[in-house]
């Protein structure tokens, strides 16, 4: 049972469009959320994150948006770039502090 | 060191076999993870180290799996008697401290195919 779910496996989006990444959970315990990003070959490496006391969170094109009642977290990167070409893995804690992640999304920006 | 490095970075074993797995953490980091990741798949935890105590085995699928950090560094992760089912991408990461706001740091991870 999946408890961080990306529904959708991939993405294409137009190079200096935004890109949309969405995640939704079902443990209400969570209560961090991180996304990470990787790239073919290499490990997962962490993108930005946001408490379940915000709502938003902002670091330069990155955007993370919390919504509670829905459990649903969204990514936001404008403009987008050819290097934001990855996966993209949105995941989830909880008291425990143990990390689950969704089974990711790809994203393709197209020229 | 630099960044965390695992080895190897491919292994195919022949089913029944026994497997190592060795990951080496950013030498200051006293957290360290595993994770399995299967195709198509989010990583999974397996297993954490807080220096060479191993408070958490919860996530490993079967007692054919274990995994140690003898002297706080370098850990293995050994897989006894593999099945097909094993066949999977097994991630490394470390983080300074423990919790999910300590940042983790992945390896490259080792692909693991079991014929």
């Amino acid at each position: 049972d999946q408890q961080v779910k990306q529904n959708s496996p991939s993405l294409s989006v137009q190079e200096g469009r935004i890109s949309i990444l969405n995640c939704d959970y079902t443990n209400s315990m969570f209560d961090y959320f991180l996304w990470y990003k990787k790239y073919p070959a290499e490990g997962p490496t962490f993108l930005i994150s946001i408490s379940s006391i915000k709502d938003k969170n902002e670091d330069g094109r990155f955007t993370v948006f919390l919504n509670k009642s829905a459990k649903h977290l969204s990514l936001h990167i404008v403009p987008s770039q050819p290097g934001d070409s990855a996966v993209y893995f949105c995941a989830a804690s909880g008291r425990d502090d143990k990390i689950i992640f969704g089974k990711g999304t790809r994203l393709h920006i197209l020229p | 060191g630099a960044g965390v490095s695992q080895s190897p970075r491919y292994k195919v074993t022949k089913r029944g076999q026994d497997v190592t797995l060795r990951c080496d953490p950013i030498s200051s980091h006293a957290t360290l993870y595993w994770y399995q990741q299967a195709l198509g798949q989010g990583p999974e935890f397996l297993t954490y180290f807080n220096y060479e105590a191993q408070p958490d085995k919860s996530g490993l699928p079967s007692d054919r799996f274990s995994a140690e950090r003898p002297e706080g560094s370098i850990s293995t992760l050994t897989i006894q008697r593999t099945e097909q089912r094993d066949s999977a991408m097994y991630r490394c990461a470390s983080s300074l401290g423990w919790g999910a706001q300590d940042t983790q740091y992945f390896g490259p991870g080792t692909r693991l195919t079991v014929l």
